[in-house]
């Protein structure tokens, strides 16, 4: 079955540089989550859409952009980046059936900004 | 101070034993996920809960609304169990509102 897809798995950035990181999520769910996880720390949320409209926005850097496109792929823009902005970001993707939800996560792209 | 608290943070058992790892919320929810991610693994939802209990082979998850508390168990426990677990709530209500994820119980199952 297909998983959610997050590309690319590994990237290494210089300070100052742009980054762009992709998810592609299951097919017909039509709900992006993006978090950033710092090693040893917990996830924290950046931003998610919902039908290609931004639903809820959390501690996402000005920096930082994301949309969610007509495919309900979503990407997020990094510019400017900064030594802290290393860390792995991982987006999941879900779809409502009445009460119930099933989330599905991708495996992050693991960010080094050198 | 995060708002979603798990207790332990870390738990060590040996094969065969009974588990429960808890989380408590600071105010009402509209879902709680537990999740298990793996040692460089991707996270998997375990179950999804707005109220009651839920069972999949040798795990149940069960959440007390009023309490604001909810309980995974893990019988008869495996080496192969050994993961981090994850408390993860929804206050909003919307679709895509965010999810906040507690800090995680390490646990190691020792054969």
């Amino acid at each position: 079955a297909a998983g959610v897809i997050q590309s690319p798995r590994h990237l290494i950035k210089e300070k100052r540089e742009t980054a762009t990181l992709k998810c592609y999520p299951i097919p017909r769910h039509d709900t992006v989550y993006w978090y950033q996880q710092g090693p040893g720390q917990d996830p924290q949320f950046l931003i998610s859409f919902y039908e290609k409209m931004q639903s809820d926005k959390g501690s996402i850097p000005d920096r930082f952009s994301a949309q969610q496109f007509s495919d309900y792929h979503s990407e997020l823009n990094m510019s400017s980046l900064e030594l802290g902005d290393s860390a792995l970001y991982f987006c999941a993707s879900s779809r409502r059936d009445g009460i119930n939800e099933k989330l599905f996560f991708g495996s992050g792209t693991q960010l080094s900004v050198l | 101070k995060n708002e979603v608290e798990q207790s332990p943070q870390n738990l060590t058992a040996q094969e065969g034993e009974f588990i429960t790892i808890n989380c408590s919320y600071s105010v009402g929810i509209s879902a709680l996920h537990w999740l298990q991610q793996h040692p460089g693994g991707g996270i998997v939802s375990l179950f999804m809960l707005s109220s009651g209990k839920k069972k999949h082979g040798r795990l149940i998850a069960t959440i007390n609304i009023q309490e604001k508390h909810s309980s995974l168990h893990i019988t008869a426990s495996h080496p192969r169990d050994s993961a981090v677990y994850i408390c993860a709530v929804r206050w909003g209500e919307t679709s895509g509102s965010r999810l906040t994820f507690g800090e995680g119980t390490q646990l190691t199952v020792n054969p």
